[in-house]
């Protein structure tokens, strides 16, 4: 059972660019939730997904961040026109049920984004 | 409101000394809490988790913690560091359970260890 995939690892932008991060959950697990870490940070939520629905997304900046879960395929990310203070690493986990109280999420290896 | 302190940023210690790593939390409810490490470049992954069953709770790679609540603490603790333990940990609380938000996990500062040959 493969875990939290996430990709790319890596992923380089210049200002002004889009950036489109990957995630599919592990098997099973229809909640997703994006989390920023800003270096010498810890994680800070971004969103809580299900497919085709935003459940939460009181943490995600109000302009050119997105994200979406279709029916098919992977969970998306998109940040568009890129600045160089969204360099920061992008996890994301899902988790079986809502994550709250004893559930555990699952983390993926994370997006690490620089804008250059 | 929940929050999560982390009262070291850096610890440092000798291979085969113990670790002790504090976390302090603040909640209106019993708190469900958790702790992660992250290896560098590496997600984060779940060392061991306390959930009101017992408040010493073992986890993964030698690790535990105890709750207590008189203290509002969930220190991590290790008899002997072992160098593959050189890592950042993440005391970490999640929404309570039975309540309407989830998902938005609070996360300490975090603590780097380092552990000297």
């Amino acid at each position: 059972n493969a875990g939290v995939m996430q990709n790319p690892r890596h992923l380089v932008r210049r200002r002004g660019q889009e950036a489109r991060l990957r995630c599919s959950p592990m098997k099973g697990h229809s909640h997703v939730y994006w989390y920023r870490q800003l270096p010498e940070e810890g994680l800070k939520f971004m969103v809580y997904l299900q497919k085709e629905n935003i459940i939460d997304e009181s943490g995600m900046p109000k302009e050119r961040f997105s994200a979406e879960f279709p029916k098919e395929g992977p969970s998306i990310l998109r940040i568009q026109q890129v600045v160089r203070g969204d360099s920061a690493a992008y996890f994301c986990a899902s988790s079986p049920i809502g994550l709250q109280g004893p559930t555990e999420a699952f983390f993926g290896q994370g997006t690490r984004l620089t804008v250059v | 409101a929940q929050s999560v302190t982390q009262l070291d940023s850096h610890v440092s210690v000798s291979e085969g000394t113990p670790v002790l790593l504090r976390c302090n939390y603040s909640s209106s409810y019993s708190p469900s809490l958790f702790w992660y490490v992250q290896h560098p470049n590496k997600g984060l992954q779940l060392l061991l988790k306390y959930t009101s069953a017992a408040t010493l709770v073992k986890g993964i790679n030698g690790f535990e913690a105890e709750f207590k609540k008189s203290e509002t603490s969930f220190h991590l603790t290790k008899p002997s560091a072992h160098m593959s333990d050189a890592a950042e940990y993440f005391c970490v609380v999640t929404p309570p359970a039975g309540g309407t938000s989830y998902g938005k996990l609070t996360f300490g500062q975090g603590t780097i260890l380092t552990v000297h040959p």
